[in-house]
């Protein structure tokens, strides 16, 4: 079935440092894929998507590129802050027709003054 | 707009009690949905439901029933609460992926906090 496989964390980084969160997927035809944020206390809100295969996704300065040859999703940012502590979530919504999401299991993100 | 909203946000139970978490949403969307949180597990869906009257079961569905009575509501019923119940909850709703609007965004509750003692 389908899948989502993301860099497992906590990833600690100090302000201004560069991210990037890996994500892979496995899924049968061409799922949407997606990054969801969850600050502490909240529940999950959109980051960004991608529907199709070259698709970048972006939003808050946060970045990423729907690479089908490599099944991959990699979330990026150049400058973190410390407002960008948060859990991120990579997901996919697979056949044509369903509104579920896979998600992966998060990743824990610290940035530090 | 209140979005989608979840009560209670904690519950502490004891094994063998049951209870209800309420999931109402104002955004008229047919797809609504419950997962669950564990550390380490990421989210793992345990019922959704397509519209009004239709529901089906996720990754996870042993210990939990749901009914969707009217497009707003989608309750979260827990038969006889056990320790492996201890999570946190989310609902989160969407609209169709017939409709036009639908922008493939599931749009989440705040989340309730059960612990089952």
């Amino acid at each position: 079935g389908d899948s989502v496989t993301q860099m497992e964390g906590p990833v600690t980084l100090s302000e201004e440092a560069f991210l990037t969160i890996n994500c892979t997927y496995t899924a049968t035809g061409y799922p949407s894929l997606f990054w969801y944020v969850q600050y502490p206390g909240e529940g999950l809100q959109l980051l960004l998507k991608a529907t199709k295969a070259d698709d970048k996704g972006s939003n808050k300065g946060f970045e990423a590129t729907y690479r089908k040859e490599t099944t991959s999703f990699h979330l990026e940012k150049g400058s973190v802050q410390v407002s960008d502590s948060a859990v991120y979530f990579c997901a996919l919504r697979g056949r044509s027709g369903s509104e579920k999401l896979v998600f992966g299991k998060g990743t824990k993100l610290t940035v530090n003054p | 707009n209140a979005g989608v909203t979840q009560t209670p946000k904690f519950q502490v139970l004891k094994t063998g009690q049951s209870m209800t978490l309420q999931c109402a949403q104002d955004m008229n969307h047919e797809y609504m949905s419950w997962y669950r949180q564990d550390p380490g597990m990421g989210l793992r869906l345990i019922h959704y439901s397509v519209g009004a009257g239709i529901t089906d079961q996720g990754e996870v569905p042993n210990g939990y029933n749901v009914s969707r009575s009217t497009t707003e509501d989608f309750p979260l019923r827990l038969l006889s609460a056990a320790p492996s119940q201890t999570s946190v909850y989310f609902c989160a709703s969407s609209y169709s992926t017939y409709r036009d609007t639908n922008t493939g965004e599931l749009f989440f509750g705040e989340g309730s906090r059960l612990t089952v003692l």
